[in-house]
């Protein structure tokens, strides 16, 4: 399998731009999770999905964030307007709870970079 | 709002065993122990995990105590390439999300 599929890996845009990021889950896992990290606040949960229906968005930090899964295989995450304080990578990863306990695995990330 | 506390680094030598503790005092019954790596630049990556029971791996063991309350991380031939920081995390098992702590710095040193 070739694993949970970010893209872009890297993008550098300038403060007011819209920032989309995507995310190819593993083929046949129902769960997805959008993760921020940086080194002030570590790894951070912004939302995740079942089914594509969001379950838990309590970690989006405001309005200007938006995540949708239109399919089992797609989802985004975006930033309008973005801030520099946006900078950060973001994680995209997926599971399929299992009888003994759900392995996620995650993405190699995008790094996100406002000027 | 971790529920596990670990040390913020530790060292190891390379080829000697690394023991990476976690204390989760308030781990709830149904709650299973993760533990997940992240070497720099890349995604955390699954290590193992364990409800009650030890259990081993070709990565790692994981050993928990009786009453559940704290465990360890056991990697037992530290190379360079396992430096990196572990995360000790508990959650229900049914695709519930993951919050992670601080970790674990583990330097393995030559």
């Amino acid at each position: 399998d070739a694993g949970v599929i970010q893209s872009p890996r890297h993008e550098v845009t300038e403060m007011g731009q819209e920032v989309t990021l995507r995310c190819k889950p593993i083929s046949g896992h129902d769960y997805l999770f959008w993760y921020r990290q940086t080194m002030m606040r570590g790894l951070e949960l912004l939302i995740y999905f079942n089914n594509n229906v969001p379950i838990d968005d309590s970690g989006m930090p405001e309005d200007r964030f938006s995540a949708k899964m239109p399919n089992a295989s797609f989802s985004t995450l975006k930033i309008q307007p973005s801030e520099p304080r946006d900078s950060a990578v973001y994680f995209c990863a997926s599971t399929l709870p299992g009888y003994s306990g759900n392995t996620i695995y995650f993405g190699e990330g995008s790094w996100l970079t406002v000027v | 709002d971790a529920k596990t506390t670990q040390p913020p680094s530790m060292d190891c030598a390379e080829g000697r065993a690394a023991n990476l503790p976690c204390n989760h005092s308030t781990i709830s019954g149904n709650e299973y122990v993760y533990w997940y790596r992240q070497i720099h630049s890349q995604g955390p990556q699954y290590i193992i995990h364990g409800l009650k029971n030890n259990e081993t791996n070709e990565m790692a063991s994981l050993i928990i105590t009786e009453d559940r309350k704290s465990s360890t991380l056991i990697l037992p031939h530290a190379t360079l390439r396992d430096t990196a920081v572990y995360y000790c995390i508990v959650s229900p098992g049914d695709g519930n999300k993951l919050v992670f702590g601080a970790g674990t710095i583990l330097r393995v040193k030559s």
